[in-house]
């Protein structure tokens, strides 16, 4: 158990349809990291948030969005599904020393992931 | 960007033999090499991982080697066991102070009892 938690773990929806996904960090980690896992893409990085604020993006769609609240848990926001979004969606924490461009604190555990599913 | 490749996609192996699992990356930058496993129905797991600073890096039965100038690193498992059979990802970060993990496609170890 990596102390990564995410919520749901599989959702089913429908094209059009939006859903959000949420994760908490292990106790004591600022950053949080989502990617996403399909067949054709492998694991892709989407976005990372240190301590409430957007530090870096990916390739994430514009239709795709996410958040960090002050306690640190972070929500996926994804609108207008379409089926290539079906996929594997997972958080990662890590310590995330604000500033400190060496790797130090870049150690990334991974949550359990959340199954996306658009019919 | 940075760009790694992973090979081989699939491996398979006798139980008790050794494992090897060869990455490249792109950016010379890139300073932080983990490497992940990943069982069905579950998210990666790190295993081990290696910086830059660093040659190689051992725990029990699994090493990591790194050769800067090559700019490619290796997984290394020994003493292979059924439980060993996973998908394996390399991945790299730190290139221009970036924290994002850049994967490889990944590698499907078999362990044959």
């Amino acid at each position: 158990d990596s102390g990564v938690t995410q919520t749901p773990k599989h959702l089913i929806t429908a094209t059009g349809q939006r859903v959000t996904l949420r994760c908490s960090p292990r106790s004591g980690d600022l950053s949080v990291y989502w990617y996403q896992q399909s067949l054709d893409q492998g694991l892709q990085f989407l976005i990372q948030y240190y301590n409430g604020e957007e530090r870096a993006k990916g390739n994430i769609l514009e239709r795709f969005s996410a958040q960090q609240f002050p306690d640190l848990h972070s929500e996926l926001n994804l609108s207008s599904l379409e089926l290539g979004d079906s996929a594997l969606y997972f958080c990662a924490s890590s310590v995330g020393v604000r500033g400190r461009a060496s790797s130090t604190y870049n150690e990334q555990f991974f949550g359990p992931g959340t199954r996306l599913t658009v019919l | 960007g940075e760009n790694v490749e992973q090979h081989p996609s699939t491996l398979s192996v006798q139980e008790g033999d050794s494992a090897v699992i060869k990455c490249t990356y792109s950016d010379s930058a890139s300073n932080y090499f983990p490497w992940y496993k990943q069982e069905l129905g579950k998210g990666p797991q790190l295993i081990i991982d290696i910086r830059s600073n660093v040659g190689e890096k051992k725990d029990q039965r699994i090493a990591v080697t790194l050769n800067k100038t090559a700019k490619h690193f290796s997984l290394h498992i020994t003493e292979t066991q059924p439980e060993d059979s996973a998908v394996y990802f390399c991945a790299a970060s730190g290139g221009q102070g970036a924290q994002k993990l850049v994967f490889g496609q990944g590698t499907r170890l078999t362990i044959n009892p």
